[in-house]
């Protein structure tokens, strides 16, 4: 079963446009939330690590916020370049697991348009 | 800037056929892993280690058999490649702590025909 949830599945802005990515979870216990961004064909690229409740970060233009109550995170990505094409990955830490499991979403591919 | 390093970047074998991906981390990391990500799903989990001779069995391991020779290297194995097998696979590494950085390889590229 599915325990990371991403949407939308993809999503087109145009350069300059503003756009939300969404993440929920069911991963039990939960310890942390990271987003990665992964260009095609290459590594996964560590965006921001979310660790409180109600934690919120930002990193340029890249923001976040992370709800355990309602198991559900947020990605903000403010005036979209060309270059932020990619797919954004939502990964989840087990807070029960000794070895860092981590639980991946299957990502949202964000393409962005002149 | 930790490192990790995959080799090779692509594969091609034929059904049947003997592979070894490596990967090599220089960041003195405890835990290293393997995934494989294929479209549609999120990346999955095939054998994790946190140390040196250690091996520990993922979420997709069959088919696949791994080998901590060292705390830099991690060997992932396919002994009797099936075109099942073909995918992207990642490796990653991180220290012990639960929420530290994780580090990951830029990819190796798995055809079985």
């Amino acid at each position: 079963k599915t325990q990371v949830e991403q949407s939308p599945q993809s999503l087109v802005v145009r350069q300059g446009e503003n756009c939300v990515l969404q993440c929920n979870y069911s991963v039990t216990p939960d310890n942390h939330l990271r987003w990665f961004k992964q260009d095609t064909g290459k590594g996964l690229v560590s965006l921001t690590v979310l660790v409180d409740q109600k934690d919120k970060t930002s990193n340029g233009r890249y923001s976040a916020t992370l709800d355990k109550d309602a198991k559900h995170s947020t990605l903000h990505i403010t005036a979209t370049l060309l270059d932020d094409t990619a797919t954004y990955i939502c990964v989840v830490g087990d807070r029960g697991s000794a070895l860092g499991r981590l639980h991946f979403g299957a990502g949202t591919q964000l393409i962005v348009i002149p | 800037e930790a490192a990790v390093t995959q080799s090779p970047r692509n594969k091609v074998t034929v059904t049947g056929g003997n592979v070894t991906l490596s990967c090599r981390q220089t960041n003195s990391h405890n835990y290293m892993y393997w995934y494989r990500q294929d479209t549609g799903h999120g990346l999955r989990l095939i054998h994790y280690s946190y140390g040196a001779g250690n091996l520990q069995i993922g979420d997709v391991p069959d088919g696949y058999k791994a080998t901590r020779t060292t705390q830099e290297d991690f060997f992932l194995l396919l002994e009797l490649a099936s075109p099942s097998q073909t995918s992207l696979y990642f490796c990653a590494s991180k220290f012990r702590d639960r929420n530290t950085e994780v580090f990951f390889g830029k990819g190796t590229r798995l055809t079985v025909v």
